[in-house]
């Protein structure tokens, strides 16, 4: 498509419930990223990934959290068990093929609007 | 650890003036630096990316300088508009994970 899609873009839930969070990235974009944006807070990286390999998990804040690629295009985030804090808006973004970790590659992110969560 | 500063005041500013955000970063030694915007309700868009050679970069009314040694990115947005007012983040990477700034929101007023 034409931009990063995402759904739904307004979920509330009840706490311990599980939820699932759609990406839809860029056609050819083969980097994708999930961050989580609380308020008044900076994005908050959670994952990437690299065609349907998730190099880095290293911001997902605990095992109740998973994502999935697959076919190199959508993505999902699975919360599982949400708790309060889990609230936030969770933004998706693709990239372009990055270069490699340390080299002087520039990615330029493009994001959709977000995945507002909202856990009572 | 890594830390990246924006002003966490709003900036208030009349139409036609210069606005200048300031982006401040420590323990860190960026390849590059981006600023992108968001508005309410919307994922950040990007603006402009600067690399750790650069001094500075322009675009249209935009100006960004990036100073390695003060470790310090300047984002100035000339002849300012209503419509420029949205939040403003930097953004710094060395590789594909950039890692963001919270944002310092500006406030043009007519």
């Amino acid at each position: 498509g034409a931009g990063v899609s995402q759904s739904p873009s307004n979920k509330v839930t009840e706490k311990g419930k599980d939820v699932e969070l759609r990406c839809d990235p860029i056609s050819g974009h083969t980097a994708l990223y999930w961050y989580r944006q609380s308020l008044g807070q900076g994005l908050e990286f959670l994952i990437y990934f690299q065609g349907n390999s998730a190099p880095d998990k290293s911001g997902l804040p605990s095992d109740r959290f998973s994502a999935e690629r697959t076919g190199g295009s959508v993505s999902t985030l699975t919360i599982q068990r949400t708790q309060q804090e889990d609230s936030a808006v969770y933004l998706c973004a693709s990239s372009l093929a990055p270069l490699s970790a340390g080299g002087t590659g520039a990615n330029v992110l493009t994001f959709g609007a977000g995945s507002r969560l909202t856990v009572l | 650890s890594q830390k990246i500063e924006q002003n966490s005041e709003a900036l208030n500013i009349q139409e036609g003036k210069t606005a200048t955000l300031t982006c401040n970063y420590t323990n860190y030694s960026p390849a590059y630096l981006q600023w992108y915007r968001q508005d309410p309700g919307r994922g950040p868009v990007f603006l402009l990316l600067i690399r750790e050679n650069e001094k500075e970069k322009r675009k249209e009314r935009l100006k960004v300088t990036f100073d390695t040694t003060l470790k310090q990115s300047l984002f100035h947005i000339t002849a300012s508009q209503p419509a420029d007012s949205a939040t403003y983040l930097c953004a710094l990477g060395g590789g594909y994970i950039p890692t963001f700034g919270r944002g310092t929101s500006l406030i043009v007023h007519p």
